[in-house]
């Protein structure tokens, strides 16, 4: 069965750093489209960032946009998330989620990790 | 960006009910629409995505109609495990968003 396992959330300070991983497995990442999408407490879910299938091509929300990096290594088969300059709104719990490039929706989502920013 | 609007926001129904619920979005999508469902605690689910297509292995109580800009989910008859939170979601064009929600309570 497809899987998809976050990892890398904690409590970091606003300003700080944190990178996630989502290394997942019986599908290949260099032939889909992956994404992360956040929700934060109470909130209904948010897209935050998508990589295309060939790797090329990156989607940034506005509210993360500068901030934020999405990669993967295929050799791994894994799907990151760099985040810097941590604020406070910043605070939820990230899935990264597979599909949202080419016309395609989430099909698949991993169980999420949580990402608090606190002074 | 497309902002998509759900409605009800809540509501609660015996088991056995005949339920809808409605998305509508800014500007038209076509049908590159999706339905989720999420329980509390858990992940969304993909249940129906094409505005029309249901998800595999999800039961066939559940079902999407619309395109443009008007969407409807409906659960035919409404089961325990029902009782979740549910989201529309338009892959038309960046940025993807998400409807606010409509919570389901049995």
């Amino acid at each position: 069965e497809v899987q998809l396992l976050e990892s890398g959330g904690g409590s970091v300070q606003p300003g700080g750093s944190l990178r996630l991983s989502c290394p997942v497995s019986e599908f290949t990442l260099s032939n889909v489209a992956m994404s992360w999408v956040r929700q934060a407490p109470g909130k209904g879910p948010e897209w935050v960032s998508t990589i295309s299938d060939s790797g090329v091509d990156t989607w940034y929300a506005d509210a993360v946009k500068g901030r934020v990096t999405i990669s993967r290594d295929s050799s791994k088969n894994t799907l990151y998330l760099q985040m810097n300059a941590l604020r406070v709104d910043d605070t939820a719990i990230y899935y990264c989620a597979k599909g949202g490039g080419g016309y395609n929706p989430f099909d698949w989502w991993g169980q999420g990790t949580l990402v608090s920013v606190s002074s | 960006a497309v902002r998509m609007t759900q409605s009800p926001s809540s509501f609660s129904a015996p088991t056995g009910d005949r339920v809808t619920i409605t998305c509508r979005a800014s500007e038209g999508v076509h049908s590159y629409l999706a339905w989720y469902r999420q329980r509390s605690g858990k992940a969304p689910k993909l249940l129906i995505h094409g505005a029309v297509s249901l998800q595999s292995g999800v039961p066939s109580r559940f079902s999407g109609s619309g395109s443009g800009t008007n969407f409807t989910l409906t659960i035919s008859s409404l089961q325990a495990e029902d009782s979740a939170t549910y989201y529309c979601q338009q892959y038309y064009g960046y940025p993807l968003t998400f409807g606010g929600g409509t919570k389901v309570e049995i």
